[in-house]
């Protein structure tokens, strides 16, 4: 089973700063079959970024995505008051598995 | 607009069974697999089951394995979980999600399943 991990665990920012999300698989993920979905309270998670670079129809650009080798990052630029929630990255390439989450909380 | 709309979900006691339903509109269901995917009160996301497009290759998490049973009808564009032999860890909000080309790109809002004596 690929295991992924994501740092940190929670982070506590403003309005307007601008926020990294890290997220790393166990072993190699083949075409980058990796997923960012965000989720807020009582709803279900919705998807944000495929294959590690690729916006989710209707996210908007200050979502972004990037892969180095096993290591993938989301960078939200800017936070709007909506984007605090919670975030987790999931591979699809070997069956399906997610990372544990970074919450991002209003600071 | 793709919808999937999950029902089913009670209090059942330990060892009790339960179906849940997800109920799809919106798209052509027969070409897509479908998943199910699951959160416990307060913690991430587990994958749970998947069945392809025409209903005969199936796919379970090692947890769920032997007790559950992933179905579809492709007629009436519903997904089904049969859920046997329930333990209390198998409490949580459980999720359909549509499948296109592995990626799980649309989600229900869930039901909720709460084992408890």
């Amino acid at each position: 089973e690929i295991v992924m991990t994501q740092s940190p665990g929670t982070l506590s920012l403003s309005p307007g700063e601008s926020v990294t999300l890290s997220c790393r698989a166990s072993q190699s993920i083949s075409s980058n079959y990796l997923a960012w979905y965000q989720q807020k309270p009582g709803q279900a998670p919705r998807l944000l970024i495929y294959g590690a670079f690729f916006r989710a129809t209707g996210i908007p650009d200050r979502f972004s995505g990037s892969a180095s080798g096993t290591d993938y990052t989301l960078i939200i630029s800017r936070l709007e008051p909506e984007d605090f929630a919670v975030y987790y990255c999931q591979q699809y390439f070997s069956s399906w598995t997610f990372g544990p989450g970074t919450k991002v909380e209003i600071k | 607009e793709v919808r999937l709309v999950e029902s089913g979900g009670l209090l059942v006691q330990p060892g009790g069974s339960l179906r849940l339903s997800c109920a799809a509109s919106g798209f052509t269901f027969s070409s897509h697999a479908m998943s199910w995917v699951r959160q416990a009160p307060g913690k991430g996301l587990e994958w749970v089951s998947a069945i392809n497009g025409g209903g005969i290759r199936t796919f379970y998490a090692d947890s769920v394995k032997g007790r559950f049973t992933i179905s579809r009808d492709n007629a009436k564009s519903t997904l089904y979980l049969q859920m046997n032999s329930l333990r209390v860890d198998d409490t949580a909000e459980y999720y359909c999600a549509r499948d296109s080309n592995s990626l799980l790109d649309w989600w229900g809002q869930g039901t909720l399943v709460t084992v408890s004596s």
